[in-house]
């Protein structure tokens, strides 16, 4: 099956510094999904990005579908970005199914 | 965004004992639904798929007689944990899909629900 790989696993920051999470995928996919898991375990869809570039406010999300990788760039973190950040592709086989990665556990300390 | 509603959020059961589940798409309908199970520090892992009115397909190595889904409409589908046991004690959540057209895969996500069985 698809390999979904995520990196760093851990990311420790001080506040305000920016930071780059990676998702290597290794297979086509149909589209891909980042999402946030709080410290209470919901998860916050961040984007939904088959391709190219989308921002939104601090985050912006670049996915490379030939290349089979996708970025999440956090700007100015704060110490209400900690969680954890997972990729989770899509794959539309006579039925669709969300893999994801193992996720990049993230601490922005104050 | 789409909402998903799961309830309830935390649940205490006795070991034998069965747990359900529900999970509810609040504004949109969903025509196909998802499990995971999610133990502490680790990724999601998906247990079993379901279309609306039709069977579940579950992952392998999940006991279908043990995970009981039901979607018996475009709005809800249920886990029910049947006999349960402490190492069934775990974090559950729901994804659901139902839009249109090229977003019809992005998955919404119910709140989780803790489960422990003692």
């Amino acid at each position: 099956g698809i390999q979904v790989e995520q990196s760093p696993p851990d990311l420790i920051l001080q506040e305000g510094a920016n930071s780059t999470l990676r998702c290597n995928f290794s297979d086509s996919v149909n589209n891909l999904q980042w999402f946030h898991q709080n410290p209470w375990g919901q998860l916050i869809n961040l984007f939904y990005i088959p391709s190219g570039t989308k921002q939104n406010g601090r985050l912006s999300a670049t996915t490379v579908a030939t290349e089979r990788y996708s970025l999440l760039y956090i700007s100015s973190s704060q110490t209400t970005d900690s969680g954890v950040y997972f990729c989770a592709v899509i794959r539309n086989t006579g039925g669709f199914k969300t893999i994801f990665g193992a996720g990049t556990r993230l601490f922005v300390k104050a | 965004g789409a909402v998903v509603s799961q309830h309830p959020s935390r649940v205490i059961c006795k070991s034998g004992t069965s747990v359900k589940i529900e999970c509810r798409s609040l504004d949109f309908q969903a025509t196909t639904m998802f499990w995971y199970r999610q133990f502490p520090k680790q990724s999601l892992m998906l247990m079993a798929t379901s279309n609306e009115g039709s069977k579940a397909t579950y992952e392998q190595g999940v006991e279908k007689d043990k995970f009981l889904i039901n979607h018996a409409s475009l709005t809800l589908s249920t886990l029910t944990v049947t006999s349960a046991h402490p190492e069934d004690s775990s974090f559950y959540i729901c994804s659901a899909s139902g839009g249109y057209g090229v977003r019809s895969t992005e998955a919404f996500f119910g709140q989780g629900t803790r489960l422990t069985v003692v």
